[in-house]
């Protein structure tokens, strides 16, 4: 089946920089949602990307759908200790019976220092 | 405020025991998935229902994991009989079939001893 890259694995980052994460996969997709989790809790829809080239912002994150639709990115500007958490990508694809399914990446764990 | 909704949020059980996991979608949702997250595998897809329907649950073990949804308003997960190996946090997620958005709930945390 299809994977995805998620990288980087963590970061370790100090309150008030920018961070940057990435997945690629060697499938296209024609949906790219990134997701953050709290300790014990579900993952909670961030943004979701439908158009290759697309770029979407919620707040201080940015997302962008890669042109070649087989990568995306996500960016936090000026992250607050809140921010920790980890952050999953997740891309859409319609299988051949009609319906779909997300794959998720492994996941980029964030710590902010204060 | 629109939530998934998951029954327990803990379970701790013996091998051998039976387990079985309750959601709740959003009201209004037709889609409904069941996830197991592990530190090795990350998020799994176990089954995938469209209003109600099964239409994939071809990353669950057949002979001990079933997924039903009674209604629209209850999906279920059980184990029979539960492993060690079973240990994990289980999602519900669900969304419109018009939509590739899943939203999850708050997950159950299952302890197999």
């Amino acid at each position: 089946g299809q994977q995805l890259n998620q990288s980087p694995q963590s970061m370790f980052i100090q309150e008030g920089e920018d961070v940057s994460m990435n997945c690629t996969s060697s499938s296209i997709f024609n949906t790219w949602l990134w997701y953050k989790q709290d300790p014990g809790e579900g993952p909670v829809l961030l943004i979701a990307l439908y158009k290759a080239g697309e770029l979407t912002s919620n707040g201080r994150l940015t997302a962008q759908f890669g042109i070649t639709r087989k990568d995306s990115f996500l960016n936090i500007s000026a992250s607050i200790p809140s921010d920790v958490g980890i952050y999953f990508c997740a891309g859409a694809l319609i299988m051949n019976s009609g319906y779909s399914t997300l794959t998720f990446g492994k996941g980029t764990m964030l710590l902010v220092s204060p | 405020d629109a939530r998934v909704t998951q029954t327990p949020r803990h379970k701790v059980t013996e091998m051998g025991q039976e387990v079985t996991m309750r959601c709740q979608p959003i009201l209004g949702h037709n889609t409904v998935f069941w996830y197991r997250q592990t530190m090795m595998q990350g998020l799994e897809l176990l089954a995938y229902f469209r209003n109600r329907a099964p239409l994939d649950d071809s990353g669950m073990p057949k002979d001990r994991f079933s997924a039903e949804m009674p209604d629209a308003t209850l999906a279920t997960l059980k184990i029979q009989p539960s492993e060690p190996r079973d240990s994990a946090v289980y999602f519900c997620a669900s969304g419109f079939e018009s939509s590739y958005e899943q939203y999850f709930g708050p997950g159950t945390r299952l302890t197999v001893t």
